[in-house]
């Protein structure tokens, strides 16, 4: 168990959906970044929060957004959903700013019929 | 941005031999290099990284080593064993939050 949670484990919706992913970062780890992983893109970027606050945006589309909480649990939002958003979603946290020392979920498959 | 790319795609070893994995960035700034195994169904995980101002690091059977001039970085496996069965992805960062992952490679250890 890395300590990062991540829920639901499995999705599977229709196209023109919405849904919602949660994650719960490591205790102490106030860094949450959300990462896609898809067999053609492999890894890519989404966006990162710190203590709440948005910091970066990677290769986000406009149909997804996210958001962290107080609690610094954060939500992925995607909308509108196209079959192309298939994939596995993970988020990662870790203590401060920077990437060091990243920590993986277990991820949430997606999968849009 | 950071373009990262890895190779091979794939590597069969057999248990007991070497494993090495190779990557390149085109980032010059880029100063953290992280390497993940991921496990089926499981997320990456972190096994082993390095900074800009090392040029060679080692915990027990892996090693990474980084050549800034070539901007190039490599994940040794000594004395394999079935478990290190997985994907295997560098990383490299070059503005301090997000990470740029390369493609992956499966390394299948033979018994």
């Amino acid at each position: 168990d890395s300590g990062v949670t991540q829920t639901p484990k499995h999705l599977i919706t229709a196209t023109g959906q919405r849904v919602t992913l949660r994650c719960s970062p490591r205790s102490g780890d106030l860094s949450v970044y959300w990462y896609q992983q898809s067999l053609d893109q492999g890894l890519q970027f989404l966006i990162h929060y710190y203590n709440g606050e948005e910091r970066a945006k990677g290769n986000i589309l406009e149909r997804f957004s996210a958001q962290q909480f107080p609690d610094l649990h954060s939500e992925l939002n995607l909308s509108s959903l196209e079959l192309g958003d298939s994939a596995l979603y993970f988020c990662a946290s870790s203590v401060g700013r920077g990437p060091y020392g990243y920590t993986f979920g277990s991820g949430t498959r997606l999968t849009v019929v | 941005g950071e373009n990262v790319e890895q190779h091979p795609s794939t590597l069969s070893v057999q248990e007991g031999d070497s494993a090495v994995i190779k990557c390149t960035y085109s980032d010059s700034a880029s100063n953290y290099f992280p390497w993940y195994k991921q496990e089926l169904g499981k997320g990456p995980q972190l096994i082993i990284d390095i900074r800009s101002n090392v040029g060679e690091k080692k915990d027990q059977r892996i090693a990474v080593t980084l050549n800034k001039t070539a901007k190039h970085f490599s994940l040794h496996i000594t004395e394999t064993q079935p478990e290190d069965s997985a994907v295997y992805f560098c990383a490299a960062s070059y503005n301090d939050y997000k990470l740029s992952f390369g493609a992956g490679t499966t390394v299948t250890v033979r018994a």
